[in-house]
């Protein structure tokens, strides 16, 4: 079955900088690949989508990898704010087609 | 519009009970899905409907676990005879017809059985 892996629980970066996140996947070749916010108390809220055959996608402060011979997406935000803090978290089509499958999530924090 | 409500926002129950929890989706979202969030854990999927019809319900943990959509719109999800372990966020999530197209969640409801 699919599995998909965020490696960091939780992320702690300074204001300014760029935060990274990594989404790995096994077991599958989505053919596309998505990314959700989620804060406390909250349901996730979508953010990018980005199809196999796109390698970045862009939205204003965020960007989107996707790299299916590494079978990776990296989720980058710049310049980074304390209201970017959230959890962030990916997800990709099941086989069968009928749902998402969601990773853990990667808590990210932005000091000032 | 109006996105995804779900009701209860939070519901305490007593061991052995039955609760039932409610979504409404987003008007012409014909397809809809519940979600399950344990402390720390990540979204786990539990059913997803295609109008009325569940074409996967294989994410439901234990036959006491039902739910059903009415109308094309409103769904139920219904927990029989609650465990401890039942504790958790349950998220309702839907979209449209469009591959590729988002889930719009609603913010869930807390389920604490005591």
């Amino acid at each position: 079955s699919q599995k998909i892996e965020q490696n960091s629980e939780a992320l702690n970066i300074q204001e300014g900088k760029t935060a990274t996140l990594t989404c790995n996947y096994t077991n599958y070749s989505p053919a596309y690949l998505q990314w959700y916010r989620q804060d406390p108390g909250r349901g996730p809220v979508f953010l990018l989508l980005i199809r196999e055959n796109e390698k970045e996608k862009r939205k204003e402060r965020l960007k989107v990898t996707f790299d299916t011979t590494l079978k990776q997406s990296l989720f980058h935000i710049t310049a980074s704010q304390p209201a970017d803090s959230a959890t962030y978290l990916c997800a990709l089509e099941n086989q069968a087609g009928t749902a998402l499958i969601f990773g853990k999530g990667t808590t990210l924090s932005v000091s000032s | 519009g109006a996105g995804v409500s779900q009701s209860p926002s939070n519901k305490v129950t007593e061991k052995g009970k039955d609760v039932e929890l409610r979504c409404d989706p987003i008007s012409g979202h014909t397809a809809l899905y519940w979600y399950r969030q344990s402390l720390g854990q990540g979204l786990e999927f539990l059913i997803y409907f295609q109008g009325n019809s569940a074409p996967d319900k294989s994410g439901l943990p234990s036959d006491r676990f039902s739910a059903e959509r009415t109308g094309g719109s409103v769904s139920t999800l219904t927990i029989q005879r609650t465990q401890q372990e039942d504790s958790a966020v349950y998220l309702c999530a839907s979209r449209d017809d469009r591959g590729n197209s988002p889930l719009h969640f609603g913010n869930g409801t807390r389920l604490t059985v005591t």
